[in-house]
């Protein structure tokens, strides 16, 4: 069966630190993956999505970046931090068919001071 | 623009009580919809899916949800809540073009009373 990782759990940052979120797949192989923000007592903001190694498409401008150096890997990251990047960070997958679910990790709370 | 509308951000509900929360959508054509919980802290749980054909779609935990067309609603209920529920739900409808990509509402938080 499929399973989702990332890490680390949670992170307290202080600005301008740079930033690193690891997200992994297991047992599936060329999976759509994306990457999502929730702020507090908000919904869903999809950050970035990848349908392959070195294929990022972004949805909103912003101080973060996504990588995808391999297969089942995905990486947030930022070279500064900002306050206003705190938050939930959800990681998730899907097949690249029609008719896909998306299944969602266990997320990182990042907290910048 | 698609859109995913859930007008209540709270909903409190004794346990053993009926739920039912809404979700409205916006998109011009038979949309893929679904129903995620999120207990705290948490990722999120697919609880069912529509894609097509039969409008009542039963999930997991005792759940069901109905399109309608004619509404443009896919609202999830439960017959009977247990405390274990209390958690928030998020609607979502699949973008479609080329990425698939999900279009989330803002959640409803339910609270269960004892």
């Amino acid at each position: 069966s499929q399973t989702i990782h990332q890490w680390p759990a949670t992170l307290v940052q202080p600005v301008g630190s740079p930033l690193s979120l690891e997200c992994t797949v297991e047992g599936t192989s060329n999976p759509n993956l994306y990457w999502y923000r929730q702020a507090a007592g908000r919904g869903l903001q999809l950050l970035f999505y990848s349908v392959g190694i070195g294929q990022i498409s972004s949805e909103v401008p912003q101080n973060l970046s996504a990588s995808r150096p391999q297969d089942r890997q995905f990486i947030l990251s930022s070279k500064k931090l900002l306050l206003s990047d705190s938050g939930f960070y959800l990681c998730a997958w899907s097949g690249t068919s029609h008719e896909e679910t998306q299944y969602f990790g266990p997320g990182t709370r990042l907290l910048v001071l | 623009a698609q859109s995913v509308t859930q007008p209540d951000i709270h909903i409190t509900v004794s346990e053993g009580a009926s739920l039912e929360l809404r979700c409205n959508y916006s998109y011009g054509a038979t949309p893929y919809l679904f129903w995620y919980v999120q207990s705290p802290g948490q990722g999120l749980q697919l609880l069912l899916k529509y894609f097509s054909g039969d409008t009542l779609v039963q999930g997991i935990k005792g759940f069901e949800a109905e399109f309608k067309r004619s509404q443009s609603s896919f609202n999830l209920r439960k017959p009977s809540v247990h405390w274990s529920d209390a958690a928030e739900y998020f609607c979502a409808v699949a973008r479609m073009d080329s990425s698939y990509k999900l279009i989330f509402g803002s959640g409803t938080r339910l609270l269960v009373r004892p």
